[in-house]
Order: structure tokens, then sequence, then C-alpha cells
């Protein structure tokens, strides 16, 4: 079945610093990836999407890569802030299925 | 413009019992997904409504159902309750099947006990 997982399950980043979150899958028939950050008692909120025929697509702070020759997808996050600190889901999507499948998600936790 | 509104947002209830969920997209939105949220098996897709029907289903037993009426608000409901089914029951909300952007309510945290 299909899976969409992330490599670390924590990370810890200095104030200021940029950030990298990554997120591995095996279905390569998605069409669409998305970034989604839940903080502590609110429900995911969207990022950042891409789609499967793009490799990078920037936002305000953020960008996110698609190598779909190792099925690899990440989230640069530019001077993280206090405000960052959530846990991070990668999803991905088809485009005759629009359900989400989420991976297991990575706490980001920012140090002053 | 108000977001996506779960309710309710705490419920306890006893095995064997039944238990609704609400939940109210965004004002112009059609298209309603639920996902069952626990530490152990992380956010599952449960089932997306849109125009009423149901549109897509996840691989959950047939004690979870749900509808969805005529003003996009949709509903879930569990039946039969087991002690597993404790988990953050979040909805999201879609102006249309195509759009990627969903918008998560906080979800209603059910404990069974």
């Amino acid at each position: 079945g299909e899976s969409v997982g992330l490599h670390l399950p924590t990370l810890s980043v200095q104030e200021g610093d940029n950030s990298i979150i990554n997120c591995a899958y095996s279905n390569s028939a998605s069409d669409y990836f998305i970034w989604y950050k839940q903080e502590s008692g609110k429900g995911p909120q969207f990022i950042i999407d891409i789609r499967s025929n793009m490799d990078k697509r920037q936002g305000q702070r953020v960008t996110v890569l698609l190598n779909k020759t190792v099925k690899h997808l990440s989230l640069q996050i530019a001077a993280t802030q206090p405000g960052d600190s959530a846990v991070y889901f990668c999803a991905q999507a088809g485009s005759n299925d629009y359900k989400l499948s989420f991976g297991a998600g990575t706490t980001v936790t920012v140090r002053a | 413009k108000a977001g996506v509104t779960q309710t309710p947002r705490y419920l306890i209830k006893t095995r064997g019992q039944q238990v609704t969920l609400s939940c109210s997209p965004i004002s112009g939105h059609r298209s309603v997904s639920w996902y069952q949220q626990t530490p152990g098996q992380g956010l599952q897709f449960l089932f997306e409504y849109f125009s009423e029907t149901q549109r897509n289903k996840g691989n959950f037993p047939g004690r979870f159902s749900g509808r969805q009426f005529s003003n996009s608000r949709s509903e879930m409901n569990v039946s039969t309750l087991e002690l597993g089914d404790s988990a953050l029951y979040l909805c999201a909300s879609k102006r249309d099947r195509v759009n990627t952007e969903a918008f998560f309510g906080q979800g209603t945290r059910l404990t069974v006990v």
C-alpha cells in the first residue's frame, strides 16, 4: 500500500537558522505533495503544495523540493522563528482521488 | 471569515455506545473530509463528502459512517464504540474536490472508556 513517511521524528533548530524537514514517500502515482503544520491543540494548517511535474516551489519563507527519482520531499524553512515550532506532516494526493495520505510527522522545536 | 467549526470539542463515551460528531465547513466550501488522528496511527482518512454524496472512503469498519447536508454541513457517526476509537477526529473543508488546500477544524477529542 501507499505510505508517506518522514526521516526523523524530531528536529531541534536554533532560532534564525534554516530548517530542513524531510519526507520519503512510496506512492509515485500521486499528483500532489503537500506540507501541513500542526500546532498544539489545533488542526493541521496548509503550508505549501507542489505538483508532481515540478521539482521546486517557493512560498513565504518556505521552499518545497520534490525529487521523484528517489521519492523524496523536503520542506525548507528560512530564518526559523519560535512560531514555527509545531509538528510538520507531508501528505500526498491523486488528481482523481483527492484524499490526503499523511506521513507520521516531524516535531520541530525552535531554540531561543 | 469563520473557519471550520467542529462540535463538540471534547467527548467521553462508554464502550458500546454510539456518537455523532458535527462539522460546519467554511462558507462556500462544498467538500468535507474526515480524518482520525491517533499517536500510533497518525492521521488517517475516513471519508469525503461532496454535494451530499460520499465520494471516497478510507479503510475503516462499517461502524464509521457519515453524511452531508444540503448546506454542506457534515456529521460522522461511530456506533458500538471500542476503546481503540479514542482519537482526535478532524474535519477538513475545501471549496471543491480539486483543491489541495484543505482547511481543518480544531477537532473533536473522543475518549472511550
